[in-house]
């Protein structure tokens, strides 16, 4: 399997900062990364495919890069609606894992 | 409106058997693969592998082989996950998504459903 790492597991942040969270993977996936969002008790929300693509309809502060091993999601002006937490996902080899995740809290 | 709806949450105790459904609606149900991942309270995602309802080929993830079965009708548009003897280990939230791209599998979750508790207690 793919091991993912993301970085930090937890971070503090204030309204209208930038943040960006990191996840690594264990060997090269090309592009295949996405990033989540999720709120507590609901499902994830997909945000970014192939590392660089915004979803429709998510809002364009969230931005995302990297290839092979290394990706950023970057989020600036937070809002308070973005405080949740962040989880990447490869979809080159199966199983599609995932990072342990980034938990985005209000400072 | 594509959407996935998932069954309600369950009360089990080890050794029983459950199965759970997940139904799309609003799109072709035989073209797009649907996984389920689970996600244990406080703690991360984690894929437990795909089935194409189209032809049922069915992919797991090694950590979940042999522990679950996933299977789809689709006559009715029906996902499920099945155990057999459920531990106090399989408590968790489930969810079922669907990738994006018809046909693919390789691709992101932009549809899930609302995912199941399933409680396994003495």
């Amino acid at each position: 399997d793919i091991q993912m790492t993301q970085s930090p597991s937890s971070l503090s942040a204030s309204v209208g900062d930038t943040v960006t969270i990191t996840c690594r993977t264990s060997q090269s996936i090309s592009i295949y990364l996405n990033w989540y969002q999720q709120k507590p008790g609901k499902a994830p929300k997909l945000l970014m495919h192939v590392a660089s693509t915004l979803q429709s309809g998510v809002p364009s502060r969230f931005s995302g890069s990297g290839s092979g091993t290394d990706f950023t999601l970057t989020i600036s002006s937070l809002q308070p609606e973005d405080f949740a937490t962040y989880f990447c996902q490869q979809s080159y080899n199966s199983p599609h894992t995932f990072g342990q995740g980034t938990k985005l809290e209000i400072k | 409106e594509v959407q996935l709806v998932q069954s309600g949450a369950e009360v089990r105790k080890p050794g029983e058997s459950l199965k759970i459904s997940c139904k799309g609606s609003g799109y072709t149900f035989t073209g797009y693969w649907i996984a389920w991942v689970r996600q244990i309270p406080g703690k991360g995602l984690e894929w437990m592998g795909v089935i194409y309802p189209g032809d049922s080929d069915t992919r797991y993830s090694p950590s979940f082989q042999g522990q679950v079965t996933i299977s789809a009708d689709k006559s009715i548009s029906t996902a499920y996950l099945q155990w057999n003897n459920l531990k106090a280990s399989d408590t968790a939230m489930y969810f079922c998504a669907r990738p994006r791209q018809y046909g693919s599998s390789y691709d992101a979750f932009d549809i899930w459903g609302q995912g199941t508790m399933v409680t396994v207690s003495s």
